[in-house]
């Protein structure tokens, strides 16, 4: 099966600048994730999506982050304006329905963001 | 706070010397648990999984790990490690059983010397 796509890879920008990213899932899988991960640790969870509703979250700055996952299928994450601290690599992953299924997330290459 | 702590930061091995990286979670509920592997240059792939059963665990690529309950800990291992198992290893706990969100500890970089 195809697995998770992103894009870009890359992307290099100045702070206070904006970016998106954009994320398609493995085909038929209903929930759809973004996590941060910053150099020297591990992903955070910034946002879950369960079709096209979101379940958490909690942990996106939402006065710079948005995100939308319009028709349940591809997701974009947005930064307006960056800022330094967003230098990171943006880690979109997809999961199956409910049950142990769910808790089996498949991860895409990542978009690295540096912020200058 | 829920949390995920993994013990050793950079590890360096020689070929065929035993490797075992220690996972610590917080909260003594119900938890689903992981391990995830990024090869360089590669995107994150699951290694292995626990949800309920035997505690010990079997891996793809040899790889094993042991859920001990009343230690919080989920430790991985290898008894063989191989010049291919150079990576960056993520411990990851899930507290809910039928929701994907994962608490990724700050993963262990493994370099191994041929």
């Amino acid at each position: 099966e195809a697995g998770v796509a992103q894009s870009p890879r890359y992307k290099i920008i100045e702070k206070r600048q904006s970016v998106a990213f954009w994320c398609n899932p493995i085909s038929g899988h209903a929930t759809l994730y973004w996590y941060q991960q910053i150099l020297g640790q591990g992903p955070k969870l910034l946002i879950q999506f369960q079709n096209n509703g979101v379940v958490d979250d909690s942990q996106l700055p939402k006065d710079r982050f948005s995100a939308e996952r319009l028709k349940g299928v591809d997701s974009t994450l947005k930064i307006q304006p960056a800022k330094l601290e967003d230098s990171a690599v943006y880690l979109c992953a997809s999961s199956g329905p409910r049950g142990p299924g769910a808790n089996v997330l498949t991860f895409g290459a990542g978009s690295r963001l540096t912020v200058l | 706070a829920q949390s995920v702590s993994q013990h050793n930061h950079h590890v360096i091995l020689s070929e065929a010397a035993s490797l075992e990286l220690g996972c610590n979670y917080s909260y003594g509920g119900t938890v689903n648990l992981f391990w995830y592997v990024q090869y360089p240059g590669q995107h994150l792939q699951l290694l292995l999984k626990y949800f309920s059963g035997d505690p010990l665990v079997k891996g793809i690529k040899g790889f094993e790990a042991e859920f001990i309950k009343s230690k919080f800990s989920f430790n991985l291992r290898k008894p063989s490690v191989q010049w291919s198992d150079t990576a960056e290893y993520f411990c990851a706990v899930s507290y809910s059983s039928n929701t994907g969100k994962l608490i990724f500890g700050q993963g262990t970089t493994l370099q191994v010397k041929p």
